[in-house]
C-alpha cells in the first residue's frame, strides 16, 4: 500500500496567519493517465469530512480561495493563507491514484 | 443537492455480523463509483473498500478483504456494506462517500463489536 506521511501532526495557529500542512506520498501518486490524484479534506469537530482540494490543486465547490493545494510526485502541500476560526480541524491528504485509497495520519490544526 | 445516509450500525459482539446501508439521493447514483471509508476511535481514517458504477471493478483493503463485501443496487440507489467475522479493532464510525476520490460524504453509522 502506498504510505501516506503528514507533518506536522499538530499545528497551533494564530488567527489571521499563513498555516501550511505537508504530505508525502511512498510512491509517485502520478496515474497512468497522466493525472494526479492527491486530495485534501478537513474534518471539522462533529462533523463528516468535507473535500477541499482534489488532483493536487483544485479547489472544491465553495471551498474559499485562501485554501490552495500544490505539488507533484511524491510532495504535496496544503496551504491556508490566513486562518479563520471555523478552518479549525483535522487535516487528510489523501491519495486515489493506487489501490486501495490511503489516507495521511491527520494534522489537527487548533487556534493559539 | 447530493445526500448520502448510512445506516444498520450499532452493538455486536465479536465474530458476528452487521450489514450496513448507504441511501443516495441528488445524483445519477448509478453513474458513480462508491466507497466506504471508516474513522476508528483515536484513529485516522481509513478507507476500507470501493465499487465502480456498474459493480464490475470491487476493491478492498488489506484489513477487511474475506471478511466485508461490497455491494451495490442502482435500482434502488443504494450502497452496501456486509461485514462478517466483526473484531474489536472495526468499531468506528462508517462514512459512503460518492466516487474512490470521496468528494461527498455521509454522516456516518457507528459500528461498535464489543462483548
Amino acid at each position: 500500500d502506498v504510505a501516506m506521511t503528514q507533518s506536522p501532526l499538530s499545528l497551533p495557529v494564530t488567527l489571521g496567519q499563513p498555516a501550511s500542512i505537508s504530505c508525502r506520498s511512498s510512491q509517485s501518486l502520478v496515474h497512468s493517465d497522466g493525472n494526479t490524484y492527491l486530495n485534501w479534506f478537513l474534518q471539522r469537530p462533529g462533523q463528516s469530512p468535507r473535500r477541499l482540494i482534489y488532483e493536487v490543486s483544485n479547489r472544491d465547490s465553495g471551498v474559499p480561495d485562501r485554501f490552495s493545494g500544490s505539488g507533484s510526485g511524491t510532495d504535496f502541500t496544503l496551504k491556508i493563507s490566513r486562518v479563520e476560526a471555523e478552518d479549525v480541524g483535522i487535516y487528510y491528504c489523501m491519495q486515489a491514484t493506487h489501490w486501495p485509497r490511503t489516507f495521511g495520519q491527520g494534522t489537527k490544526v487548533e487556534i493559539k | 443537492e447530493v445526500q448520502l445516509l448510512e445506516s444498520g450500525g450499532g452493538l455486536v459482539q465479536p465474530g458476528g455480523s452487521l450489514r450496513l446501508s448507504c441511501a443516495a439521493s441528488g445524483f445519477s447514483f448509478s453513474t458513480y463509483g462508491m466507497s466506504w471509508v471508516r474513522l476508528g476511535p483515536g484513529k485516522g481514517l481509513e478507507w476500507i473498500s470501493g465499487v465502480s458504477a456498474s459493480g464490475a471493478t470491487i476493491k478492498y483493503s488489506a484489513s477487511v478483504e474475506g471478511r466485508f463485501t461490497i455491494s451495490r443496487d442502482n435500482s434502488r440507489n443504494r450502497l452496501y456494506l456486509q461485514m462478517n467475522s466483526l473484531r474489536a479493532d472495526d468499531t468506528a464510525l462508517y462514512y459512503c462517500a460518492r466516487t474512490f476520490g470521496a468528494d461527498y460524504w455521509g454522516q456516518g453509522t457507528l459500528v461498535t463489536v464489543s462483548s
